[in-house]
């Protein structure tokens, strides 16, 4: 893997549903993976970083877990609310930070 | 993030004009860089700047210039030769969370080409 691909590339679920997404990329020479959460019309908000193969991390319903040896990470929301919408963004950084496309998430209260 | 600014919000431009996109912040961080958005891409890096009075260029580069004068402000200016430059811009300032180097971005400009 080249770049840094996201899927899917759109969600549309119900509120209550739990729902994750993938995010792959080069697995030589990586140094961390970053995930954002970007909402409409605000800047993009830092929610996790990681750099250990193994690594997983939590900050309330949103979690993430990190696969430095297959190139991959999955984040992870339970029990999604309409609040959760948003755009995730996956960054992995090797060389240099280089951004997913992104996961569209809508959540239908 | 409070302390990242972009102004203006939204921009229009006539073809063959050369505009600039302010970029100030007040973190005290010496790395800011550049992005440029547009529909289903990823974020795509234009100019970055590591310290005051030294700036890289980024994947794409061209039509694009940039200066880094002070510590606070990394404005962008998008020139004539940038031939398809309808996109959201984004500037980022990097700083430590966590013991890593993380991007922390301001709210965006809209910039479009009449």
């Amino acid at each position: 893997i080249l770049n840094v691909e996201q899927s899917p590339q759109s969600l549309h679920v119900q509120e209550g549903d739990s729902t994750n997404f993938t995010c792959s990329f080069p697995s030589s020479n990586f140094y961390a993976l970053h995930w954002y959460r970007w909402e409409t019309a605000k800047s993009p908000e830092a929610l996790f970083v990681m750099t250990l193969n193994g690594d997983e991390k939590k900050k309330g319903r949103i979690s993430a877990t990190l696969n430095t040896k297959e190139g991959y990470s999955y984040l992870y929301i339970k029990g999604s609310q309409p609040e959760d919408s948003a755009t995730y963004l996956c960054a992995s950084y090797g060389n240099k930070l280089v951004f997913g496309a992104g996961t569209i998430l809508r959540v239908k209260s | 993030d409070g302390g990242i600014t972009q102004s203006p919000k939204y921009l229009f431009r006539k073809e063959g004009q050369n505009v600039t996109l302010s970029c100030e912040q007040n973190l005290n961080h010496d790395a800011m860089y550049w992005y440029r958005q547009d529909p289903g891409q990823g974020l795509r890096l234009i100019y970055y700047s590591q310290i005051v009075n030294d700036f890289q260029k980024g994947d794409i580069a061209e039509g694009y210039s940039v200066s880094r004068e002070k510590k606070e402000s990394f404005p962008l200016t998008v020139t004539s030769a940038q031939k398809n430059p309808t996109a959201f811009y984004l500037c980022a300032v990097e700083g430590l969370a966590g013991g890593t180097d993380t991007q922390y971005f301001g709210p965006g400009t809209r910039l479009t080409v009449l």
